[in-house]
């Protein structure tokens, strides 16, 4: 079963900042968070991860909160090719643990 | 630029007539991995190969088996199909690199079965 709990659907206004939040309140001391998006008829593309820093690349920011229990992906500005099925999963970084998907956020970025 | 490669992108089968979906990477990723989709639904682990060594997930139904012959390419084969086994079947791979295992998916072959 999925370790985290997301919300299953969400709308941001083009332009906007988007936040995506994930609970993860079992989430062990060595587990990542990953995040992933599927846009429709795609496969799943990675976007960001992170242990417990706050991560930022050039599609996204991590927010994980001190305890852990919970994290925010932020995606700056929405685009309407933003709009797609958000993936928040936890594991552990170390080969044999697999990932399981949530049935994630669906965002649907409104022009 | 295509990285994980899957051929076809759109397959139809008869029940019951074997089907095999093909994914080639040039990433050299030493890990493939098979997950399905079926719609509206999260992708689900199927298997996986860590170079030859085989993994099967414990709810993988027998009527799925894949095939590694190189490091580049990985095959499902369905053997039986059933209406139930119509869905996106994506291929995946990732590289053990004890930092962080994200992986690369493929587009996905949607199979159809009549």
């Amino acid at each position: 079963d999925a370790k985290t709990t997301q919300p299953p659907s969400m709308d941001c206004a083009e332009g906007r900042a988007a936040n995506l939040p994930c609970n993860h309140s079992t989430i062990s001391g060595n587990e990542y968070v990953y995040w992933y998006r599927q846009i429709h008829s795609q496969g799943p593309q990675y976007i960001i991860h992170g242990l417990k820093n706050n991560e930022t690349n050039e599609m996204a920011s991590l927010i994980i909160t001190e305890d852990r229990k919970s994290s925010t992906l932020i995606l700056p500005h929405a685009t309407l090719r933003d709009t797609a099925v958000y993936y928040c999963i936890v594991r552990p970084n170390n080969y044999g643990q697999n990932f399981v998907f949530g049935p994630g956020t669906r965002l649907s970025v409104l022009p | 630029d295509a990285m994980v490669i899957q051929n076809p992108r759109y397959q139809v089968t008869q029940f019951g007539k074997p089907v095999t979906l093909s994914c080639s990477q040039t990433l050299n990723h030493n890990v493939m991995y098979w997950y399905q989709q079926k719609s509206s639904q999260a992708p689900k682990l199927l298997f996986h190969y860590y170079d030859k060594d085989f993994n099967n997930e414990a709810d993988t139904p027998d009527n799925f088996q894949s095939r590694r012959p190189n490091t580049s390419f990985c095959f499902l084969d369905i053997r039986s199909p059933g209406l139930g086994d119509a869905a996106m079947y994506l291929c995946a791979t990732s590289r053990l690199t004890g930092v962080s295992y994200e992986q690369y998916f493929g587009p996905g072959t949607r199979l159809t079965v009549t």
